[in-house]
């Protein structure tokens, strides 16, 4: 089966500007993630899905970011207006339940703000 | 979510076991002990869980201690692939990364 896919791999954008980031879930799982790492710092978590419903949002760090998941398949990630401290790698991953179930991670975007 | 407490890096040779310990005094009850490994430039992937008993896959054994405080990731016989960064993560559902142990795997 296919993995999970992030697009695109690599972004870069100035300050101000606007950014949406792409995760395609292995079919069939209804749970997804996203979580990012910035400046060298650990991978947090930022949100959950469990199919279109943000099943926790709680480690979005503020209102810039903005995530969805129309029809419960793919999901976008969209950060408006970006500010330096953005600057990352957003990881997606996906999993067929909650809880114990293994998480599949895609490869990441990394989101470079200038 | 339990927090996690880890060695920065060790060291192995090729083809010796490599026995990779997890602090996790804090751990509720219902999470899980999940281990992840993450390669330089690519997504972290997953090595192994479990929830109170010693757990074995392809990949490697997982060992609980019997108070669920902490853990051991056992890979029975390392190889240059598996150098990485390895994670241990207590929680059920949402993972939390702490800094990991980078293993090394020498020739």
């Amino acid at each position: 089966e296919a993995g999970v896919t992030q697009f695109p791999s690599h972004s870069v954008i100035e300050k101000g500007q606007t950014v949406t980031l792409r995760c395609d879930p292995i079919s069939g799982h209804d749970n997804l993630y996203w979580y990012r790492r910035v400046m060298g710092k650990e991978i947090k978590f930022l949100l959950h899905f469990v199919k279109e419903s943000k099943q926790d949002e709680s480690g979005m760090p503020n209102n810039r970011f903005l995530a969805e998941r129309t029809g419960g398949t793919y999901s976008t990630l969209k950060v408006q207006p970006a500010e330096l401290e953005d600057s990352g790698v957003y990881f997606c991953a996906s999993s067929r339940g909650t809880g114990h179930y293994e998480q599949y991670f895609g490869p990441g975007t990394r989101l470079t703000v200038t | 979510d339990a927090k996690t407490t880890q060695p920065n890096s060790m060291e192995s040779n090729e083809e010796e076991p490599v026995h990779l310990p997890c602090n996790h005094s804090t751990i509720s009850g219902t999470d899980y002990i999940h281990w992840y490994r993450q390669l330089p430039s690519q997504g972290p992937e997953y090595v192994i869980h479990g929830l109170t008993s010693n757990v074995n896959n392809r990949m490697a054994s997982l060992a609980i201690a019997e108070d669920r405080k902490s853990s051991t990731l056992i890979l029975h016989r390392a190889t240059l692939r598996d150098a990485a960064v390895y994670y241990c993560s207590t929680s059920y559902g949402k993972l939390t990364f702490g800094q990991g142990t980078i293993l090394t795997v020498h020739p």
